[in-house]
């Protein structure tokens, strides 16, 4: 079965600082991936997705990720944290060889801003 | 254009009701998956219906059930409630499956007590 892990249950980082948010995921045959954010009282909303189209993915409001097959990660980044990002970030897996497969979430990391 | 709705935002039950939640997905999307999401177990899989047919079911008792209407409209049930039972329920719609992406709706938040 698809699973992902995501390292860190909670991240701190200073407004301005890099954001590096982890996700490995556990498949035989390079999944789906899926970064969401979910801000207080919110339902999640899509960042980014992995197709294999390109293993570079940028994202809504400055967050990119990188699917790295040898490291069966799929990490978000963005270059310099705003107040603003402060939210949850999940990462989800899909199985490619099923279209109809249900997204496999993460437990979710919490990223904090500290101005 | 409109995004998911769920209705209501929130519900307070008392132990043993049921209690039905709804959903109305983007026009034109026809695939409706529901999670359930609580502090201790994350988002857990619920069901997903597509062209109102239920497609996957994740591992959940019978209680709770499901359907998706002829507008793709979908509504949740959960019948003889339990403390246990008190999440956010969430609703996403899709164009065709979970491989496009999920839209989600801001949940119903359900108490029991």
């Amino acid at each position: 079965a698809q699973s992902v892990t995501q390292l860190g249950s909670h991240v701190s980082v200073s407004e301005g600082a890099l954001v590096l948010l982890r996700c490995n995921y556990s498949s035989s045959v390079p999944p789906y991936l899926f970064w969401y954010v979910q801000y207080p009282n919110q339902g999640l909303q899509l960042l980014l997705k992995y197709t294999s189209a390109a293993t570079l993915v940028k994202g809504i409001n400055g967050f990119e990720a990188e699917f790295k097959k040898s490291e069966t990660s799929f990490h978000l980044t963005k270059p310099s944290a705003h107040m603003s990002d402060a939210a949850e970030y999940f990462c989800a897996v899909s199985d490619r060889r099923s279209g109809n497969t249900p997204l496999v979430f993460g437990k979710g990391t919490r990223l904090s801003v500290i101005a | 254009k409109a995004g998911v709705t769920q209705t209501p935002r929130y519900l307070i039950k008392t132990r043993g009701q049921q209690v039905t939640l709804s959903c109305s997905p983007i026009s034109g999307h026809r695939s409706v998956s529901w999670y359930q999401q609580t502090p201790g177990q994350g988002l857990q899989f619920l069901f997903e219906y597509f062209s109102e047919t239920q497609r996957n079911k994740g591992n959940f008792p019978g209680r709770f059930s499901g359907r998706q209407f002829s507008n793709s409209r979908s509504e949740m049930n959960v019948s003889t409630l339990e403390l246990g039972d008190s999440a956010l329920y969430l609703c996403a719609s899709s164009p065709a499956g979970p491989n496009y992406g999920y839209t989600f709706g801001s949940g119903t938040r359900l108490t029991v007590v």
